[in-house]
């Protein structure tokens, strides 16, 4: 298996521009996490789905943050309008029925806006 | 992190011991986990606790007392490599709870 597959690894915008952040969780996974990553708030959890289900987005920072799951294979974050506090690295996730085995991440999408 | 506490950086010499320890909110527990990020990287798990006690897993250990709500990673013959943050995670119900990390510095 590939793993995570997340892309872009990297991206740079300008305020106020749309950004969309792609995932391929790995086959038969359940869950599916996104997560944001900076130095000074650590790693927080932004939302997370069971099934393509949308279980908890208590995480997702405002309305200008949205994600969805259309299919098993495929898990989008979308970010519109950018703002420069939203540079950080954006972690994608996934987990079978069971966390014995723990989360396999994605490699990232470092954004940043300038 | 919510309700994770552990040190924010510890420095150590190569081919010694490190334990790295981590306290954690006793409620709503379902197991602990540790991951390594490298600079620049994804984390990668290390290990998972659920129940009391010491798991070995080559030259990392994990060790839970759930009690205390207390964790600790042993680390063993460090090697330059083992440089990295080290997260202690509690596992809430499918919702993790991260720590902030402990950054290893392993020094010749």
């Amino acid at each position: 298996d590939a793993g995570v597959i997340q892309s872009p690894r990297h991206e740079v915008t300008e305020m106020g521009q749309e950004v969309t952040l792609r995932c391929k969780p790995i086959s038969g996974h359940d869950y599916l996490f996104w997560y944001r990553q900076t130095m000074m708030r650590g790693l927080e959890l932004l939302i997370y789905f069971n099934n393509n289900v949308p279980i908890d987005d208590s995480g997702m920072p405002e309305d200008r943050f949205s994600a969805k799951m259309p299919n098993a294979s495929f898990s989008t974050l979308k970010i519109q309008p950018s703002e420069p506090r939203d540079s950080a690295v954006y972690f994608c996730a996934s987990s079978g029925e069971g966390a014995l085995g723990g989360y396999t991440f994605g490699s990232g999408t470092r954004l940043t806006v300038v | 992190g919510q309700n994770i506490d552990q040190p924010t950086e510890m420095t150590a010499t190569e081919g010694a011991i490190v334990q790295i320890n981590c306290t954690y909110q006793t409620s709503g527990f379902n197991g602990l986990f540790w991951y390594q990020q490298h600079a620049g990287e994804a984390p990668t798990f290390l290990s998972y606790n659920v129940l009391d006690g010491l798991e070995e897993k080559g030259r990392f250990s994990s060790f839970l007392s759930r009690s205390k709500g207390y964790s600790y990673l042993l680390l063993k013959e460090l090697q330059m490599k083992d440089s990295a943050s080290y997260l202690c995670v509690q596992d809430s119900n499918y919702q993790l709870i991260w720590g902030a990390g402990t950054k290893l510095i392993i020094k010749p």
